[in-house]
C-alpha cells in the first residue's frame, strides 16, 4: 500500500504570500494518478489537481500543480483569503487497486 | 449536471452494520467513464478512501476495512450502496459517496455527506 506524507502539517502564511505543499509517497506513483482537494471547515472536499498537474473545471491559474514519481507540490502562487483551508493529495495504485489520501495540509492565516 | 446524495440512519449502535445509499441525478450510474467511491472523515481528521465500484459490479476495498465493506450497485434506481459490518465507535464519521474518473482515479463531484454515529 502506497503511504502518502503531506508536509508541512500546518502552513502559517498571509494574503499574497505563496504557499508550496509537499506530498512525498512512499512508492513510485503509477502514471501521475495523484490529485489534490481543497476543504474549508464544514464543507465537501473540492478538487483542484488531477494527474499530478492539470488543473480541475474552474480552478483559478494561481494552483498549479507539479511533480512525478514520489514528489509531488502543490503551489499557490498568490494566497487570496478564500484559500485558507485544508489541501489533501490522493493517489491510486494500480496493484493492488486502491487510493489513499495524505494526512492533510492546513493553510492558515499568520 | 451530475450530482450525488448520500442517505441512511444518523445513528448506528456498536456491533450492527451501518448501510448507506448514494442516489445518483443528473447522469447515469452506468456511465463508462465513471466509477462510484464512498469516502469518511472522522470528527477533526483527514479522508480515508473506503471503497470503489463501477457499474458492472466490479469493486475494490480499502485493504484496512475490506473484511467488513460490501459495496454495492443497483443500476435500475441509479444507486449505489455501502455496508459497513461489526461497527465501533471508530466508525463514527461523516460518510461522503463521489464518482471517480474511470482514467484518472480523481474525484471529482462528491455528495454533501452524511454524519453517522456509532453509539449505543
Amino acid at each position: 500500500e502506497i503511504v502518502l506524507t503531506q508536509s508541512p502539517g500546518t502552513l502559517s502564511l498571509s494574503p499574497g504570500e505563496r504557499a508550496t505543499l509537499s506530498c512525498r509517497a512512499s512508492q513510485s506513483v503509477s502514471d501521475n494518478f495523484l490529485a489534490w482537494y481543497q476543504q474549508k471547515p464544514g464543507q465537501v472536499p473540492r478538487l483542484l489537481i488531477y494527474g499530478a498537474s492539470s488543473r480541475a473545471t474552474g480552478i483559478p491559474d494561481r494552483f498549479s500543480g507539479s511533480g512525478s514519481g514520489t514528489d509531488f507540490t502543490l503551489t499557490i502562487s498568490r494566497l487570496e483569503p478564500e484559500d485558507f483551508a485544508v489541501y489533501y493529495c490522493q493517489q491510486y495504485d494500480t496493484s493492488p487497486r486502491a487510493l489513499t489520501f495524505g494526512g492533510g495540509t492546513k493553510v492558515e492565516i499568520k | 449536471q451530475l450530482q450525488l446524495q448520500e442517505s441512511g440512519p444518523g445513528l448506528v449502535k456498536p456491533s450492527e452494520t451501518l448501510s448507506l445509499t448514494c442516489t445518483v441525478s443528473g447522469g447515469s450510474i452506468r456511465s463508462s467513464t465513471n466509477y462510484w467511491g464512498w469516502i469518511r472523515q472522522p470528527p477533526g481528521k483527514g479522508l480515508e478512501w473506503i471503497g470503489t465500484i463501477f457499474y458492472t459490479g466490479t469493486t475494490f476495498y480499502n485493504p484496512s476495512l475490506k473484511t467488513r465493506v460490501t459495496i454495492s450497485v443497483d443500476t435500475s434506481k441509479n444507486q449505489f450502496s455501502l455496508k459497513l459490518n461489526s461497527v465501533t465507535a471508530a466508525d463514527t464519521s461523516v460518510y461522503y459517496c463521489a464518482t471517480l474518473d474511470y482514467f484518472d482515479y480523481y474525484m471529482d463531484v462528491w455528495g454533501k455527506g452524511t454524519t453517522v454515529t456509532v453509539s449505543s
